[in-house]
Formats: C-alpha cells, structure tokens, sequence
C-alpha cells in the first residue's frame, strides 16, 4: 500500500465553485499535514499546516484531518481562475521536515 | 516574501557526467533541503542538512550524491556520474528553525541526463 494516495485528478470546476481535494495516507506515525500549491514551472507553495486531527480555515481555504479514517481534505470555497495549479498534499511524522508527498491534483477552474 | 534562488534553471548534461546544482537559501534560514520530483512521479525527499552537516537522508540519496554549503550564502547538490534516471526537477528549500513552521522552496533546477 502506498503511504500516501492522492488522486490526480485533472479537476475542471466553473469558478465560483467549491472545490474538494482529498489523501489517504496509511502511515498512523504522521502527525502534520500540509496542502502545497504548485504553479507550473514553480516550486511547492505552501498553503495550510495543520497538526493532527481537526478543522483549520484561512479565508476561502479550509483543511480537515480525520486521524481516525486517516484522511484528509481540502476545501476551496468561491474557486478564482488564479486558484489554477496543482495542490499536493503533503505529511510529516515529527518535528523533522521529512515530507512525504501525494503525487498532487491538477485543478482548473475555469472563468 | 523572501525566495529560495535556484541556478540553474535547466541543466543538460551526458550520462556518467558530474553537476553541481545551486541554491541560495533564505538569508536567515539554518535548515536546508533538497528533494527531486521526477517527471509524473511524486515529489520525494533527499536530504536534510543543518549545521554543516547532513541531519537525514533518504534510501535515494546514495554516494553518488553530496551537499555541501562552501560559504555562507550557497547550498549545493552534487551528483558525481549522473544516470539517466537522475533526470528529474530538483527542488531547494529552506526554514528558519523555530517550531513547526513554513518550509520555502525554490523554483526548481530542471535537470536532464542524456
């Protein structure tokens, strides 16, 4: 089993949508989880952080960890054409920064 | 926002080749990183270094590979015969060092083995 899956997608939403991005992770020890974004020939930008199980939100953004189903989300509310990139989703067991990442989701929302 | 530089940005080389592959961190950062992402593939971890020294490496990071910051400004990935499976974007980044805190990367060096 992978330790982290996350589906590529691509996702095309219209804008103003409300976008979902979703990973599974099989490793119990990762107690962080971020969400990157990634623009073409860029390099990860990262978007949330947040520490073990619970709900984190900044301003159209909000992350969702559920330790228990060890899964986590990603919402994007009132989606803009700049929201356009790859977001990966990304884990880390420690205070380390070792991070496994998903192999990321192509959103694009279209105006 | 203060940015990772990578140089450069495309690096073509022959197999069996050696490349240097530069990265100017964040000024005030102490922990410095290197990961790769091959074409469709996951972004993965190399290496971790703080101190002058290597902190963690992966299973990938093998002798073919070394790091090095020769000064106070430049952090360097050093492939010594480059495969063709090396070819890959190669990602910088940095952090300041206090707890739990954001992770900057570079843009990347695109880095193609022939």
């Amino acid at each position: 089993q992978k330790e982290v899956e996350q589906d590529p997608g691509p996702l095309s939403v219209p804008e103003g949508a409300i976008v979902s991005l979703n990973c599974t992770y099989s490793n119990s020890a990762f107690q962080y989880f971020m969400w990157y974004r990634q623009y073409s020939r860029k390099g990860p930008e990262l978007l949330m952080y947040t520490y073990s199980s619970g709900n984190k939100e900044d301003g159209r953004f909000t992350a969702q960890v559920d330790k228990s189903s060890k899964y986590i989300s990603l919402f994007i509310r009132d989606s803009q054409p700049s929201d356009s990139a790859t977001y990966l989703c990304a884990m880390k067991e420690g205070s380390n920064y070792k991070l496994t990442f998903g192999k990321g989701t192509l959103l694009t929302v279209n105006p | 926002e203060p940015e990772v530089t990578q140089t450069p940005s495309h690096q073509v080389t022959q197999m069996g080749q050696e490349v240097i592959l530069r990265c100017v961190p964040i000024s005030n950062h102490l922990y410095f990183y290197w990961y790769r992402q091959i074409l469709g593939q996951k972004v993965e971890f190399l290496v971790s270094f703080y101190n002058n020294e290597i902190s963690e490496k992966s299973e990938i990071f093998d002798d073919q590979f070394s790091v090095e910051r020769p000064d106070g400004s430049n952090f360097t990935l050093k492939i010594r015969s480059t495969k063709l499976e090396d070819s890959a974007m190669y990602f910088c980044a940095s952090r300041s060092g206090s707890s739990n805190e954001k992770l900057f990367f570079g843009s990347g060096t695109q880095l193609s083995v022939l």
